[in-house]
C-alpha cells in the first residue's frame, strides 16, 4: 500500500525566507510524486511532479522538489517566499501501473503555509 | 477551454434527501475521478472512470453512485444524504501522460 505523510499541518515564514514544506512517502513500488497548491476556496492546481526522471524537479512559482530514494521524501522548497505563496500544499503519491488504470492519487493531509510580513 | 467545471458550488440538503453533482471536462480526458475533501484528512477518492462505460469504485464510495455515459460527464450520485457526507467535493480529470491531473473549483456540501 502506499501513503503520504506531511511533517506539520501549519508553517509560517517570513517574506523571504525560505519555505520548506516536508513529504515522506511510502511505496512498494517506483513512485510517481506530486505537489498540489490549494488557494483559499479554489481547486487544487499542480505545481510539480516526479515521474522518475530527473530527481531535482523544478515546478511553477519558482518552487522545486527533490527526489530522494534512500530518505523516501520528496521535500518542497522555494528559497524566499511572498505573500501570495500563503495556501494550503498538498503532496501526493501514486505509481506508474495504478495510474495507468484510473489516477488513484494518495494524498497527504495538507500543510497550510502561511507567510508572515 | 472552460477545463472543468462543477456545478453547484453551494447545496444544502436534508438528511434522506438525494441530489446529483454535475462535472464536465471539455479536455478530452479519458481519466475522471471525484474526490472529497475534509480538514486534516487530504483530498480522499470517492470513484474514478478511465474512460466511458467504466467506473471503479476508490477509497471511500459508500453512499455514492457514479456513472459515465460520455468522455465529458461524470456525474456524482448521493443516493440518501447523511451529515457525515458534508464535504467539499472535487472533480478531476487527466490524459494518460504527461499526468498532470486537472480539478475543478469544488462543491461544498452541507448536509444537516
Amino acid at each position: 500500500a502506499q501513503s503520504v505523510t506531511q511533517l506539520g499541518s501549519h508553517v509560517s515564514v517570513s517574506e523571504g525566507a525560505l519555505v520548506l514544506l516536508r513529504c515522506n512517502y511510502s511505496s512498494s513500488v517506483p513512485p510517481y510524486l506530486f505537489w498540489y497548491v490549494q488557494y483559499p476556496n479554489q481547486g487544487l492546481q499542480l505545481l510539480l511532479k516526479y515521474t522518475s526522471a530527473a530527481t531535482l524537479v523544478k515546478g511553477i512559482n519558482g518552487f522545486e522538489a527533490e527526489f530522494k530514494k534512500s530518505e523516501t521524501s520528496f521535500h518542497l522548497t522555494k528559497p524566499s517566499a511572498h505573500m501570495s505563496d500563503a495556501a494550503e500544499y498538498f503532496c501526493a503519491v501514486t505509481h506508474g501501473m495504478i495510474y495507468n488504470q484510473g489516477g488513484k492519487l494518495i494524498f497527504g493531509q495538507g500543510t497550510e503555509l502561511s507567510v508572515k510580513p | 477551454n472552460a477545463g472543468v467545471t462543477q456545478t453547484p458550488k453551494f447545496q444544502v440538503l436534508k438528511t434522506g434527501q438525494s441530489m446529483t453533482l454535475q462535472c464536465a471536462q471539455d479536455m478530452n480526458h479519458e481519466y475522471m475521478s471525484w474526490y472529497r475533501q475534509d480538514p486534516g484528512m487530504g483530498l480522499r477518492l470517492i470513484h474514478y472512470s478511465v474512460g466511458a462505460g467504466i467506473t471503479d469504485q476508490g477509497e471511500v464510495p459508500n453512499g455514492y453512485n457514479v456513472s459515465r455515459s460520455t468522455t465529458e460527464d461524470f456525474p456524482l450520485r448521493l443516493l440518501s444524504a447523511a451529515p457525515s457526507q458534508t464535504s467539499v467535493y472535487f472533480c478531476a480529470s487527466r490524459r494518460d501522460s504527461p499526468y498532470e491531473q486537472y480539478f475543478g473549483p469544488g462543491t461544498r456540501l452541507t448536509v444537516t
